[in-house]
C-alpha cells in the first residue's frame, strides 16, 4: 500500500530564510509519480510540480527547488529566500502507476508560515 | 476556460438533509475524484471516475454516492447527512497519469 509521511507539521521561518519541506513516501511499485500541491489561506490548491520515478533530476523552478532520492524514497522541498506569500499548507502525494484510477494519495501537509 | 468548477462554495445542512454538490470540468478530462478535507490532515478520496458512466470508491466511501452522466461532470451525494460529514469537498479531474487539478472546494457544515 501506497503511504506519503510529512513528519513536519509546522515551520515557521524569518521572510528570506531558506526553507526545506520533507517528504517520504512508500510504495511496491517501480513506476509512480509524486507531486506537490500548495494550498495558500484562500483554500484552493495549487499544482506546483510532477515527478516520474525514472527522472531522479532535481529541479528548479525561480526559488523554489525539488529533491528527488529514491535511495531514501524522499521528494523535498525547498524555497529560497522565502517571503510572506509562500505561507500556506503545502502537501505532497504520490500516485501509483498500477493504480487503476490513479488515485492520488496525501502526506498530512506541511503548515508553512513565514513571517516578515 | 474555467478548468474545475464546483457549486456551491459553501453549504449548511441539517442532520438529515440530503444535498448533492455538483463538479464540472471543461479540460476534457477521463477521470474525475471527490475527496474530503478535515482539518490538519491531508486530502482522502471519496470516489472516482475513470470515465462517463463509471464510478469507483476511493478510501472513505461510506455515506456518499456519486454519479458521472455526463464527462464533464462529477456528482457526490450524501442521502442523510452526518455531522461527521462536515468538511471541505475538493474535486479534481486528470488524464490517465497526469496531474489531477482540482477545483476550488465546497466548505460543508452539517449540524
Amino acid at each position: 500500500a501506497q503511504k506519503v509521511t510529512q513528519a513536519q507539521t509546522e515551520i515557521s521561518v524569518v521572510e528570506k530564510e531558506d526553507v526545506t519541506l520533507d517528504c517520504v513516501y512508500e510504495t511496491r511499485d517501480t513506476t509512480y509519480y509524486l507531486f506537490w500541491y500548495k494550498q495558500p489561506p484562500s483554500g484552493e490548491l495549487v499544482f506546483l510540480i510532477r515527478r516520474n520515478s525514472f527522472d531522479e533530476q532535481n529541479e528548479i523552478s525561480g526559488r523554489y527547488s525539488w529533491n528527488f532520492q529514491k535511495s531514501t524514497s524522499s521528494f523535498n522541498f525547498t524555497i529560497t529566500a522565502s517571503q510572506v506569500v509562500d505561507s500556506a499548507v503545502y502537501f505532497c502525494a504520490l500516485s501509483e502507476d498500477n493504480n487503476a484510477g490513479n488515485m492520488l494519495t496525501f502526506g498530512g501537509g506541511t503548515r508553512l508560515m513565514v513571517k516578515p | 476556460n474555467a478548468g474545475v468548477t464546483q457549486t456551491p462554495k459553501f453549504r449548511v445542512l441539517k442532520t438529515g438533509q440530503s444535498m448533492t454538490l455538483l463538479c464540472a470540468q471543461d479540460m476534457n478530462h477521463e477521470y474525475m475524484y471527490w475527496y474530503r478535507q478535515d482539518p490538519g490532515m491531508g486530502l482522502r478520496l471519496i470516489h472516482y471516475s475513470v470515465g462517463e458512466g463509471t464510478t469507483a470508491k476511493g478510501e472513505v466511501p461510506d455515506g456518499y454516492n456519486v454519479s458521472r452522466l455526463k464527462k464533464q461532470n462529477f456528482l457526490l451525494g450524501l442521502e442523510s447527512a452526518a455531522p461527521s460529514q462536515t468538511s471541505v469537498y475538493f474535486c479534481a479531474s486528470s488524464n490517465f497519469a497526469d496531474t489531477q487539478y482540482f477545483g476550488p472546494g465546497t466548505r460543508l457544515t452539517v449540524l
